[in-house]
């Protein structure tokens, strides 16, 4: 059966902190992998990957996949409280028109 | 950028109701989806539009239906609203390049 899987589900760090979200995944045809962000509010767009090993970088996020172990991370350095949300891990399904979503991980920095 | 506007962002109503939830995006897209979201659960796909009067079920499409009369406008409807129906409720509309892209969300209470 296909799915995604993200932990921890939950994470409390203090700002400053370096933290590391987890996302692996089963899917048939897999294509992409794909981050969101959500506060109280839309999921906003982080990265897309589609090749193994190579790191996409954002300021302070940053994310990599790793197509052998079926895996990817998303870091993120010198937290902030700004940071705190809960993250989604996605990749589209087969027939392309679908996703599946991790639960998420929430995330709370405190200062 | 692109634009995915939810109607109303908080919505409280009695079991029974019929309930009309809205969803407008301004880039054109031809795929758009609805989404609820529940603590635990991650987002689940309800249904989905590729086109004009085009529609698709996700994976829980139960007690719900949807119009999609124009491109730019995906509606979802709760025939006879139940208090099981609580959640909140993420439309998307999705590029070419496969990102979907969140509106903010609705928060949808049955009392």
């Amino acid at each position: 059966e296909d799915k995604v899987v993200q932990s921890p589900l939950s994470l409390v760090v203090h700002e400053g902190d370096t933290v590391t979200l987890n996302c692996s995944y089963e899917v048939t045809n897999f294509r992409s992998l794909l981050w969101y962000k959500q506060e109280k509010k839309a999921p906003t767009f982080l990265f897309m990957l589609t090749s193994s090993g190579i790191e996409k970088k954002s300021g302070r996020l940053s994310s990599i996949l790793d197509k052998k172990e079926l895996f990817s991370i998303l870091n993120i350095t010198a937290t902030q409280t700004g940071d705190s949300a809960v993250y989604l891990c996605a990749t589209p399904r087969y027939n392309f028109n679908k996703f599946y979503f991790g639960s998420g991980t929430k995330l709370n920095v405190k200062p | 950028d692109v634009k995915v506007t939810q109607s109303s962002r908080y919505l409280v109503k009695r079991t029974g109701e019929k309930v009309f939830l809205e969803c407008v995006q301004d880039m054109d897209h031809e795929n758009m989806f609805w989404y609820r979201q529940d603590p635990g659960l991650g987002l689940r796909l309800i249904y989905f539009s590729y086109d004009v009067k085009m529609k698709e079920k996700g994976d829980i499409p139960e007690g719900y239906s949807v119009s999609r009369e124009k491109k730019e406008r995906f509606s979802l409807i709760l025939e006879s609203a139940s208090t099981n129906q609580t959640s909140m409720y993420l439309c998307a509309s999705q590029s070419t390049n496969e990102k979907l892209f969140f509106g903010s969300g609705t928060q949808l209470s049955v009392l």
